[in-house]
């Protein structure tokens, strides 16, 4: 069955920079696009990044726009997120999902989700 | 701009049904959802997508109990025959032109 195993969150200054890691098993991994999520302290879901299935297309919450980069290896199966100059803001839950739909040139519906890697921003 | 609005939380009896709501803003009318549920201390799990005609395509093992429909920029969900499990936070979803949204979420209370 399909399985997202996040990891790389920790605890981080300020300003600095961190790469979180989403290794995927139990499906065609080059078929299907992927989302970043995050969830801050007791708040909602808040959605950060997209990459479609071939990493032609992604897009970013403006909230992280010019600072994180969303990538993918399709040789190890696994989704990155690069975030630089992080700030306390940025201290959240972080989620990886899978879209639901093979092939989409522009993903939009995740449909399923790892259990997270916590990332704190604290000096 | 786009925009979905939830109610903080909701209760209802364990047994009883309940039916949770998402509105979409003005002008988005016509925009399917998701809604995905999140269990106390888990990860989200995707329920289903609910388009603006009231059909929707749930997720793989998600019980008969848990239906949508839809009524003009009202998009629901429907929970009936209430479990203790059923507590969680219910969210919903949609998406346009290099976004996606999740409205701020739902707390579920089953009494």
């Amino acid at each position: 069955q399909v399985q997202l195993v996040e990891s790389g969150g920790g605890v981080v200054q300020p300003g600095r920079s961190l790469r979180l890691s989403c290794a995927a098993s139990g499906f065609t991994f080059s078929s299907y696009g992927f989302h970043w999520v995050r969830q801050g302290p007791g708040k909602g879901l808040e959605w950060v990044a997209v990459i479609s299935y071939d990493g032609s297309y992604y897009s970013y919450a403006d909230s992280v726009k010019g600072r994180f980069t969303i990538s993918r290896d399709i040789s190890k199966n696994t989704l990155f997120l690069q975030m630089n100059s992080l700030r306390a803001e940025d201290t959240a839950l972080y989620y990886c999902a899978k879209d639901r739909y093979s092939g989409t040139p522009a993903p939009s519906l995740p449909d399923s989700w790892g259990q997270g890697t916590l990332v704190t921003v604290s000096s | 701009q786009l925009v979905l609005t939830q109610s903080p939380s909701a209760s209802a009896s364990l047994g009883a049904s309940v039916k949770l709501t998402c509105t979409l803003s003005s002008g988005h009318s016509s925009f399917a959802i998701a809604w995905h549920q999140q269990q106390p201390e888990t990860g989200p799990r995707f329920l289903m997508r609910l388009n603006s005609d009231g059909s929707h395509t749930k997720g793989d093992g998600i019980p008969d109990r848990f239906s949508g429909s839809s009524s003009g920029a009202e998009r629901y969900l429907d929970i009936t025959s209430l479990q203790s499990e059923d507590e969680a936070d219910y969210y919903c979803q949609t998406w346009d032109t290099g976004i996606v949204l999740f409205g701020g979420g739902t707390k579920l209370t089953v009494l």
